[in-house]
């Protein structure tokens, strides 16, 4: 069965540091992989997305993952922190066949000033 | 394109009464999906459609809890009985079936049961 965990459910981080948000993934197949991110009472928005093209895939927002296929892992990093930046992060895993997505417990990320 | 709509946003409802939330889809996408988030949690997948049909459901999807779509277009989830513990934030998302399930999102409907 697909499952995800990250790690840390709250990062802060200064306004200009390097975020890096961590996603490890489970899965049985080669897996569909999604981060999203949602704002304060919004619904989920997507951020970028691996499905098995290249494995360092870039996003919207400045935002970039790299799937790493020997540690199992994808995540997700942005160089340089924006306050707008502030909000939760979910990583998701699907595979081929499989038609719905499995979330992690979600990252809320904190911008410090 | 307004992408995906959810009405209500909000429902506060005392404990034992029926809900009901609506979902219109993007219009070009013929999978619709509902999911239950619950605070400091993330989205729990509650069922699936492909045009009209109901294709999985999860455990989590308790007798009370009913889903259709029954032109393949809008669907309802409707809550029979509502406890406690049926509020949540009922997303709604679609998904065209070609392409690496991308799901696009609704607002969400924050149910609150007094």
């Amino acid at each position: 069965a697909q499952s995800v965990t990250q790690l840390g459910s709250h990062v802060s981080v200064s306004e200009g540091a390097l975020v890096l948000l961590r996603c490890n993934y489970s899965s049985s197949v080669p897996p569909y992989l999604f981060w999203y991110v949602q704002y304060p009472n919004q619904g989920l928005q997507l951020l970028l997305k691996y499905t098995s093209a290249a494995t360092l895939v870039k996003g919207i927002n400045g935002f970039e993952a790299e799937f790493k296929k020997s540690e199992t892992s994808f995540h997700l990093t942005k160089p340089s922190a924006h306050m707008s930046d502030a909000a939760e992060y979910f990583c998701a895993v699907s595979e081929f066949g499989n038609e719905k997505l499995t979330f992690g417990t979600g990252t809320r990320l904190t911008i410090i000033p | 394109d307004t992408g995906v709509s959810q009405d209500p946003r909000h429902k506060i409802t005392k404990r034992g009464q029926n809900v009901t939330f609506r979902c219109d889809p993007i219009s070009e996408h013929n999978r619709l999906y509902w999911y239950r988030q619950t605070l400091g949690q993330g989205p729990e997948f509650l069922t699936y459609f492909q045009n009209e049909a109901q294709l999985e459901k999860s455990r989590l999807l308790s007798d009370r809890f009913s889903a259709e779509r029954p032109k393949g277009s809008f669907s309802t989830l409707e809550i029979q009985r509502t406890e406690q513990g049926d509020s949540a934030m009922y997303l709604c998302a679609s998904s065209p079936i070609t392409g690496a399930n991308v799901l696009t999102f609704g607002a969400g409907s924050r149910l609150t049961v007094l």
